[in-house]
């Protein structure tokens, strides 16, 4: 069963910015993508972004471009959300996910998301 | 972005009985080229992540009891679990991943009667 690991939770000040880790068995960045999709307290999944780390492509939701920031490290096989700005709406379990990608030409895009990280609880509060 | 829609929001149904819920997207999600429709289907329990069920609409995730089975093409997709069992009590969402802008619908909660 493939996991990934993600960090724990953060309590974050308004106005500051969280870093969230996930890393994936060793390999996995070379074959797969990651994407990032968080949940509010009682609310449905919202989709944050995603990477394809073989060929650099990253993709934002219109609602995070500027605030949000998808990077991976094939070497430690880790991919990474930063999200800056934090308000108290960004109070969320955020997931990191894996999927698996095809190319379309003329780009990658992402396909399903086939495993799913435990999720990590960022608190937004004063 | 292309909006998911399901429907609906919540339905209770008795052991052993069907649940069918409903998917609208604003756009196909039939990609011409290879007759596939980039759509999913998950389901979330208390306090857990999600998990795939569906993919392509139609394909059953490994593992999952064939209970479950979605249908549907272009822009209008169901999710139909026959004989309900308790551990089938989740909130079920659609996905759709034709676009890169991935969305999903709001979630549908299904319980018990």
């Amino acid at each position: 069963q493939v996991q990934l690991v993600q960090s724990g939770a953060e309590v974050k000040q308004p106005g500051s910015s969280v870093k969230v880790s996930c890393k994936a068995p060793g390999g996995t960045l070379s074959n797969y993508g990651f994407n990032w999709v968080r949940q509010a307290p009682g609310q449905g999944l919202e989709w944050m972004g995603g990477i394809i780390p073989i060929s650099g492509t990253i993709d934002y939701a219109q609602k995070f471009q500027g605030r949000v920031t998808i990077t991976a490290d094939e070497l430690t096989s880790t991919a990474y959300m930063e999200l800056s700005s934090l308000g108290y709406e960004d109070t969320a379990i955020y997931y990191c996910a894996r999927v698996s990608y095809a190319y379309y030409k003329p780009r990658y895009y992402s396909h399903y998301i086939d495993v799913w990280g435990k999720g990590t609880s960022v608190t937004v509060s004063s | 972005d292309i909006v998911m829609t399901q429907s609906p929001d919540s339905l209770a149904v008795s052991l052993g009985e069907r649940a069918t819920i409903n998917c609208k997207s604003s756009q196909t999600l039939l990609y011409n080229s290879n007759n596939k429709n980039y759509l999913a289907w998950y389901q979330q329990k208390p306090g857990q992540p999600p998990k795939v069920l569906i993919y392509w609409a139609s394909t059953r995730e490994s593992g999952v009891p064939d209970r479950f089975s979605g249908s549907g093409s272009g822009t209008d997709f169901t999710l139909t679990i026959n004989s309900l069992q308790a551990e089938d009590v989740a909130i079920y969402y659609c996905q759709q991943f034709y676009s890169k802008y991935v969305t999903f619908g709001q979630g549908t909660k299904v319980d018990i009667k």
